[in-house]
């Protein structure tokens, strides 16, 4: 896991605001996934990709959109459509879409 | 789609004893099942895991075991001590159609290991 990296680690978003996460990954894995997790819960999935131009809508995907134009980048738009964004935001990757995921250091999103 | 029920949500236990978390799930397709541990404010990072075609499976202190049939899975911890407080988190692989490859986790158990 330490082959994946998000930036920035703390986040701070105005209202209104548009903000994108970025994740990135040099352990040539085909998959990749963004998770979002609040306060003493669990990982909830916002989109998954299984391969580079394509990508699939996780449970909670309202409020946010992904591109998959590269094998080793999936950022995350977190937009203005999200009402409660305020979160920590994890990356992970696998080498397939059926093994193992391993995640990155993750992001904390605070609106302001 | 698949649900996956973890418990307790908190477990407290001395240095030494021994620690059981649980995890039901609803997929019978279901056939990869890892455990994460996250320590506050860190990334999980993954402890031990299975697949459907093994019943138990050990790595040192800590082992998984499965029954297929009753559809649960649990992570036992021996000998614990200090360093294994964390949150941990169970979780199903979902097979079933466009959800292949989909990670479902349980709500996390707060483990607490007393020195």
């Amino acid at each position: 896991d330490g082959g994946i990296t998000q930036s920035p680690k703390y986040l701070f978003r105005k209202e209104g605001q548009n903000v994108t996460l970025s994740c990135e990954q040099n352990l040539n894995h085909d998959a990749m996934y963004w998770y979002r997790q609040d306060p003493g819960q669990g990982l909830r999935l916002i989109y998954y990709s299984q391969i580079v131009n394509d990508f699939q809508k996780g449970d909670i995907a309202e409020g946010y959109s992904v591109s998959r134009e590269k094998k080793e980048s999936f950022p995350l738009t977190v937009t203005s459509a999200q009402k409660n964004p305020t979160a920590f935001y994890l990356c992970a990757s696998s080498i397939y879409r059926a093994d193992t995921q391993y995640f990155g250091p993750g992001t904390r999103l605070t609106v302001l | 789609g698949e649900n996956v029920e973890q418990h307790p949500s908190t477990l407290s236990v001395q240095e030494g004893d021994s620690a059981v978390i649980k995890c039901t799930y609803s997929d019978s397709a279901s056939n990869y099942f890892p455990w994460y541990k996250q320590e506050l404010g860190k990334r999980p990072q993954l402890i031990i895991d299975i697949r459907s075609n093994v019943g138990e499976k050990k790595d040192q202190r800590i082992a998984v075991t499965l029954n297929k049939t009753a559809k649960h899975f649990s992570l036992h911890i021996t000998e614990t001590q200090p360093e294994d407080s964390a949150v941990y988190f169970c979780a199903a692989h979902e097979e079933g159609g466009t959800s292949y490859g989909k990670l479902t986790f349980g709500q996390g158990t707060i483990l607490t290991v007393h020195p």
